[in-house]
């Protein structure tokens, strides 16, 4: 069945650094790919999205692009700031032939310090 | 607009009774999800409704676990005879019509406790 995989936290980074979270899947169809953001105390929210091989989503200053050869999505961010501490989850879902029903990774939580 | 409402927003209850978890969907949506997410599972699906469709029902976890949506709309998970590790976060997202964007719209979730 699909799955997706990401990079275990906790990520401890400094204000200004650079960020990658690394994301696989493993997929039959042809899946969309998501990145989720859950700020403390919040709710899931979208953060970018890709819907087919070499889209590349971004937003806020993320970015992450749909492999197909190498099935990932990893997720950048050229300077973190302290307001992007939060945890993040990677997901794909098949809209076509699964209903569209998400398929998430572990999470993977990121606390960035002044 | 209003986004996806869900309630109660927490709830403490025994292990072997019954609970219901309401999710109000975005006006207008008609593909519904349940997710739960717990420390050892992570992010689950639980069920998905699509209109008048059937519902895909692969992700419950037990058939302690059961959903509905009246009218299209409103959505209720019910757990019977709680157990301690139903404890988790439940969340419901919806998405607008078929050939709308792929983005899932998530409520706050409702923190379920089984004491």
């Amino acid at each position: 069945g699909n799955s997706v995989t990401q990079m275990e936290g906790p990520v401890t980074l400094s204000e200004e650094a650079f960020l990658t979270i690394n994301c696989t899947y493993t997929a039959t169809g042809y899946p969309s790919l998501f990145w989720y953001v859950q700020y403390p105390g919040e709710g899931l929210q979208l953060l970018l999205k890709a819907t087919k091989a070499d889209d590349k989503g971004s937003n806020k200053g993320f970015e992450a692009t749909y492999r197909k050869e190498t099935t990932s999505f990893h997720l950048e961010k050229g300077s973190v700031q302290v307001s992007d501490s939060a945890v993040y989850f990677c997901a794909l879902s098949d809209l076509r032939n699964q209903g569209g029903k998400l398929i998430f990774g572990q999470g993977t939580e990121l606390s960035v310090k002044p | 607009g209003a986004g996806v409402s869900q309630s109660p927003s927490n709830k403490v209850t025994e292990k072997g009774k019954d609970v219901e978890l309401r999710c109000d969907p975005i006006s207008g949506h008609t593909a519904l999800y349940w997710y739960r997410q717990s420390l050892g599972q992570g992010l689950e699906f639980l069920i998905y409704f699509q209109g008048n469709s059937a519902p895909d029902k692969s992700g419950l976890p037990s058939d302690r676990f059961s959903a509905e949506r009246t009218g299209g709309s409103v959505s209720t998970l019910t757990i019977q005879r709680t157990q301690q590790e139903d404890s988790a976060v439940y969340l419901c997202a919806s998405r607008g019509g078929r050939d709308s964007s792929y983005e899932q719209y998530f409520g706050p979730g409702t923190r379920l406790t089984v004491t």
